[in-house]
């Protein structure tokens, strides 16, 4: 069965710095990954995803994600955190056999000014 | 991007009503919804998935009579909890997918549920 692990509860960074989150996934055929942002009381928003092709991909708000398929890994970068991208990130894979997502257990960001 | 709308946002209702809560895909015909719950700190939880026409398939330890689930068209889906108790608050988000298998899913806003 697939699975989706984020190591990280909770980091925190400051404002202007860089940023890496990270992302390990158990999957035996081709994963397709998925970043998502969580603000408070919200619903996710998508940040990012990866189905095939280029293995570094762009997302918005100046996030990017590099597939490592040797490491199992799906790490979320920003190159500057911005105080807004305080907010708790989660890392899915989808399962074709199952037609689902299955989401890591979160990274909560916080952002110092 | 693709919208999905959740109506209503918060609910509070007094224990042993039924609360409804509507998710719609509004710029796009989802094939598939689904309905997870999340609880504070914590990630979330895959209740039911439904195809449109079809019934729900409900992940392993929820009550299908308590969440029931309606997938009448390719634009709206509703989770209805019945008699809902204090134990029933929690965050609900559903999530519409596309036609094609593996397209990405867009979430709703969440509907926060209160009961007294």
């Amino acid at each position: 069965a697939q699975s989706v692990t984020q190591p990280d509860i909770h980091i925190t960074v400051s404002e202007g710095a860089s940023l890496e989150l990270r992302c390990n996934y158990s999957y035996g055929a081709t994963p397709y990954l998925f970043w998502y942002v969580q603000s408070p009381g919200q619903g996710l928003q998508l940040l990012l995803k990866y189905f095939s092709g280029d293995t570094l991909v762009q997302g918005i708000k100046g996030f990017e994600a590099e597939f490592k398929r040797s490491q199992s890994s799906f790490n979320l970068r920003k190159p500057s955190v911005h105080w807004s991208d305080a907010a708790e990130y989660f890392c899915a894979v989808f399962s074709g056999s199952a037609r689902q997502l299955t989401f890591g257990s979160g990274t909560q960001l916080t952002v110092l000014p | 991007g693709a919208v999905v709308s959740q109506h209503p946002s918060w609910v509070i209702c007094k224990s042993g009503t039924s609360v409804k809560i509507e998710c719609r895909s509004l710029d796009f015909q989802a094939t598939t919804m689904f309905w997870y719950r999340q609880f504070p700190k914590q990630s979330l939880m895959l209740m039911a998935t439904s195809n449109e026409g079809s019934k729900a398939t409900y992940e392993q330890g929820v009550e299908k009579d308590k969440f029931l689930i309606n997938h009448a068209s390719l634009t709206l889906s509703t989770l209805t909890v019945t008699s809902a108790h204090p134990e029933d608050s929690s965050f609900y988000i559903c999530s519409a997918r596309g036609l094609a298998g593996r397209d990405t899913q867009y979430f709703g806003p969440g509907t926060r549920l209160t009961v007294l």
